[in-house]
């Protein structure tokens, strides 16, 4: 069976300092991935997607960055996080139309 | 961004009661999904809608993808305290277009 892992589960990092949140997939092969922001309270932001290796799509303009290193892995990354990075962050898969399976999520806390 | 408009923002129940909740949007989608998220927690999906007008059932979750292709409803009957979280309506065109309603906040006093 297809599971996604996702870490760290939370993180709190300095303004100004990098960020690296990884998640893999497993049990599939050339999966569709993705990264989410949820602001407090609020509903799911997309951020990147990859249909294959070393393909990224942005959707928003912003201080993160994404990539796909290897078929099952995917990286959110950033050079300088500022206080407005904090928020929950979730990594997702598909493989079809049959909807998005999420991971856990790493909450992230700048200060 | 988010283009399914969801409602109602809360709720806050009496376990037991029934609860209802929807997304419209103005574009036509292809599939519709439900989710619910625990606290600290990703989205976990619960129903998925494939065709206009199906009506679908888990449990006591019942959904339905609406005859135009712009809604969807989820109803949970006779709720019950684990029943308490976020619920997202998602709609999707695509493989990389999922949109995502601004969620529902479901409390449940027992």
């Amino acid at each position: 069976s297809q599971t996604i892992h996702q870490w760290p589960a939370t993180l709190v990092q300095p303004v100004g300092s990098p960020l690296s949140l990884e998640c893999t997939v497993e049990g599939t092969s050339n999966p569709n991935l993705y990264w989410y922001r949820q602001a407090a309270g609020r509903g799911l932001q997309l951020l990147f997607y990859s249909v294959g290796i070393g393909q990224i799509s942005s959707e928003v303009p912003q201080n993160l960055s994404a990539s796909r290193p290897q078929d099952r892995q995917f990286i959110l990354s950033s050079k300088k996080l500022l206080l407005s990075d904090s928020g929950f962050y979730l990594c997702a898969w598909t493989q079809n139309n049959y909807g998005y399976t999420f991971g856990s999520g790493t909450r992230l806390t700048v200060v | 961004g988010q283009q399914l408009n969801q409602s109602p923002q809360s709720m806050f129940i009496q376990e037991g009661e029934d609860v209802s909740m929807n997304c419209t949007s103005s574009s036509i989608f292809n599939t519709w999904l439900w989710y619910k998220q625990d606290p600290g927690e990703g989205p976990v999906l619960l129903i998925a809608l494939y065709k206009a007008g199906e009506l679908t059932s888990n449990g006591r979750l019942t959904a339905q993808f609406g005859i135009t292709r712009k809604d969807s409803f989820l109803n949970i009957s006779a709720s019950i305290p684990s029943d308490v979280g976020i619920y997202f309506c998602a709609g999707l065109r695509g493989n990389n277009d999922m949109r995502f309603g601004a969620g529902t906040r479901l409390t449940v006093k027992p």
